[in-house]
């Protein structure tokens, strides 16, 4: 069964608005999860890595105040895109790490900012 | 810099057998992965090595030859839902993210 959920997997808003990514470990507990963004067609991105109880570190190029990550326990990461605009428009996903190096990523959120 | 290469797009025939080769170049190295990703969908774990030598898991198999930077999947007896995004990525240290290829999108024909 999914070891990772991801809620909502849909979202429309307006431009301007805020959007919260909820990404959840169901199984075990993630002390590091990291978020990933990807456009259609093209690879993923990683955007940041959130530690569990301390300030995320986000890649060269991404806006850590327009990119919020709260990893407030081992079972939840949060990313909220805040007054999202078009070209925020992406596939948003989660990806967490086990002990034994196996990957599980969570099944993506899809948003849509018009 | 990070450099992770694999052909954009290969098409293959139902039964038949496909390779889908990936080279690194990275600062480091501390295991290969491959991942399986259909189109609006978030990828699937499929094999992970990080020493020289192939993995075999099933239908697929994962090469890996650390000297030449090389890895490859080798996907037996294609079926149609093997249509995908095939995903190679490289963690380069530790517990480091991992470094993502652009990915190659496999068609599956009949």
């Amino acid at each position: 069964g999914a070891v990772v959920s991801q809620h909502p997997s849909r979202v429309i808003c307006k431009s301007g608005t805020s959007v919260k990514i909820e990404c959840r470990s169901l199984d075990f507990q993630a002390t590091t999860m990291f978020w990933y963004r990807q456009f259609p067609k093209q690879s993923l991105m990683l955007m940041a890595t959130s530690n569990e109880g301390s300030k995320a570190t986000y890649e060269q190029g991404v806006e850590k105040d327009k990119f919020l990550i709260n990893h407030a326990s081992l079972t939840l990461s949060t990313l909220t895109v805040t007054s999202a605009h078009p070209e925020d428009s992406s596939f948003y996903i989660c990806r967490l790490e086990d002990s034994y190096n196996e990957q599980f990523f969570g099944p993506g959120t899809r948003l849509t900012v018009l | 810099g990070q450099n992770i290469d694999q052909p954009t797009e290969m098409t293959a025939t139902e039964g038949a057998i496909v390779q889908i080769n990936c080279t690194y170049q990275t600062s480091g190295f501390n295991g290969l992965f491959w991942y399986q990703q259909h189109a609006g969908e978030a990828p699937t774990f499929l094999s992970y090595n990080v020493l020289d030598g192939l993995e075999e898991k099933g239908r697929f198999s994962s090469f890996l030859s650390r000297s030449k930077g090389y890895s490859y999947l080798l996907l037996k007896e294609l079926q149609m839902k093997d249509s995908a995004s095939y995903l190679c990525a490289v963690r380069t240290s530790g517990n480091t993210p991992l470094v993502f290829g652009k990915g190659t999108r496999l068609s599956v024909i009949a």
